[in-house]
């Protein structure tokens, strides 16, 4: 049962464009999102998280809003860089805070 | 870099065998998460220990088991190691594993069983 989906598998984006990476989930016990950013051969790094409190967190290029009611969360990168070509992985904690719930990941290009 | 180190960083093995990947955290972390990473798909958690105790256990099969050792490291053992099991395995840590803490990934282990 996967509570946390990227329906998304690949995304491509020109350079100075929009991304939008989008995020759904099932559990509404879910209180924390969170989105991580990987490399090749690299281990995911964190980006950007969201209280379930908050409808709306920026840092930087990027900005992450939640919509409860959707159960729907999404990432937004303006302007979008080549070296912003990873996979973007959703993810989730519910109140417990103890286990994180990844979604499958969305594969990011941007094209210069 | 995380400051988070794993070892080994590739094996390669044999149905059947087993396997010990290491991770080291992060100074001063005291919490470790380990994941499995398959082809295609998203970070399934395994496991927690915060402090050399078992906190919280995701989707980890009975062949495999986990501990954290006094000096905070861990290990993760696989056993009977089957076809299905080659995968990245990427060890995070984090100060105390709360809610609001992030995570600080390894650059995984990646494990192709033959």
């Amino acid at each position: 049962d996967q509570q946390v989906k990227q329906n998304s598998p690949s995304l491509s984006v020109q350079e100075g464009r929009i991304s939008i990476l989008n995020c759904d989930y099932t559990n509404s016990m879910f209180d924390y999102f969170l989105w991580y950013k990987k490399y090749p051969a690299e281990g995911p790094t964190f980006l950007i998280s969201i209280s379930s409190i908050k409808d709306k967190n920026e840092d930087g290029r990027f900005t992450v809003f939640l919509n409860k009611s959707a159960k729907h969360l999404s990432l937004h990168i303006v302007p979008s860089q080549p070296g912003d070509s990873a996979v973007y992985f959703c993810a989730a904690k519910d109140t417990g805070g103890f286990k994180t719930i990844f979604g499958a990941g969305t594969r990011l290009f941007v094209k210069a | 870099d995380s400051g988070v180190t794993q070892t080994p960083k590739h094996l390669i093995t044999a149905t059947g065998q087993r396997v010990t990947l290491r991770c080291s955290p992060r100074s001063g972390d005291l919490s470790v998460y380990w994941y499995q990473q398959s082809l295609d798909q998203g970070l399934q958690f395994l496991i927690q220990y915060y402090n050399g105790e078992e906190r919280a256990k995701g989707n980890i099969l009975e062949r495999f088991s986990a501990q954290q050792f006094p000096d905070l490291h861990s290990e993760l053992n696989l056993s009977s190691l089957e076809l299905g099991d080659s995968a990245l395995y990427f060890c995070a840590s984090s100060v105390a594993g709360g809610l609001e803490e992030t995570q600080y990934f390894g650059p995984g282990t990646r494990l192709l069983v033959l």
